[in-house]
């Protein structure tokens, strides 16, 4: 594909399931973030991956929180133990070297 | 420090006008600066970027003009239409031709455009 796909786009679980979702970056691209946006507001960075260095993990919000990135190509991040706060669209995005391009995002609503 | 869950301030215009969209960035180091546009349900999208040894840059119906001095980017949308409507986000880089720095975003301004 030409850009950056994620899945599924809608995700409603229950509260205290685990979840992951998945990003497809662009071909070739090292580097890779994932970010949090709720309802109305910003980016909230969460975790970015370049190359094979150590994962930057400094935005994730708790330790129920991880993410992997395999082959430095595909990426998932998993949430444990799901909250209702966790509802949001979590985006991902890949770039080569300055600007992100962005997926159309997962909406995940916790009930 | 990054900007994170902001709650979106608002800029409402008159299509047709001009719209000027600001962001006041924090690292005195960075040296590449992107604004994103982000309509409803999608993700964000690249709109145009500036490196630091620049002031201004246009691209089609847009400029950003950074001022180092205070730190400060801002974004003009010359007449302004209904498909402009969106959020508008600001990123920082420090280190242009460094794939190993992260951007870092800004908190976000919404654009409604009045018909």
């Amino acid at each position: 594909g030409a850009g950056v796909s994620q899945s599924p786009s809608n995700k409603v679980t229950e509260k205290g399931k685990d979840v992951e979702l998945r990003c497809d970056p662009i071909s070739g691209h090292t580097a890779l973030y994932w970010y949090r946006q709720s309802l109305g507001q910003g980016l909230e960075f969460l975790i970015y991956f370049q190359g094979n260095s150590a994962p930057d993990k400094s935005g994730l919000p708790s330790d129920r929180f991880s993410a992997e990135r395999t082959g430095g190509s595909v990426s998932t991040l998993t949430i444990q133990r799901t909250q209702q706060e966790d509802s949001a669209v979590y985006l991902c995005a890949s770039s080569s070297r300055n600007e992100q391009f962005f997926g159309p995002g997962t909406r995940l609503t916790v009930l | 420090g990054e900007s994170v869950g902001l709650h979106l301030p608002t800029l409402s215009v008159q299509e047709g006008d001009n719209s000027i969209i600001n962001c006041a960035y924090s690292n005195s180091a960075s040296d590449y600066f992107i604004w994103y546009k982000q309509e409803s349900g999608k993700g964000p999208q690249f709109i145009i970027d500036i490196r630091s040894n620049m002031d201004k840059r246009q691209g089609q119906r847009v400029t950003v003009l950074l001022n180092k001095t205070v730190k400060h980017l801002s974004l003009q949308i010359a007449a302004t239409q209904p498909g402009d409507s969106a959020v508008y986000f600001c990123a920082e880089k420090k280190g242009v031709k460094a794939a190993g720095n992260k951007l870092t975003f800004g908190g976000g301004t919404r654009v409604l455009v009045k018909p």
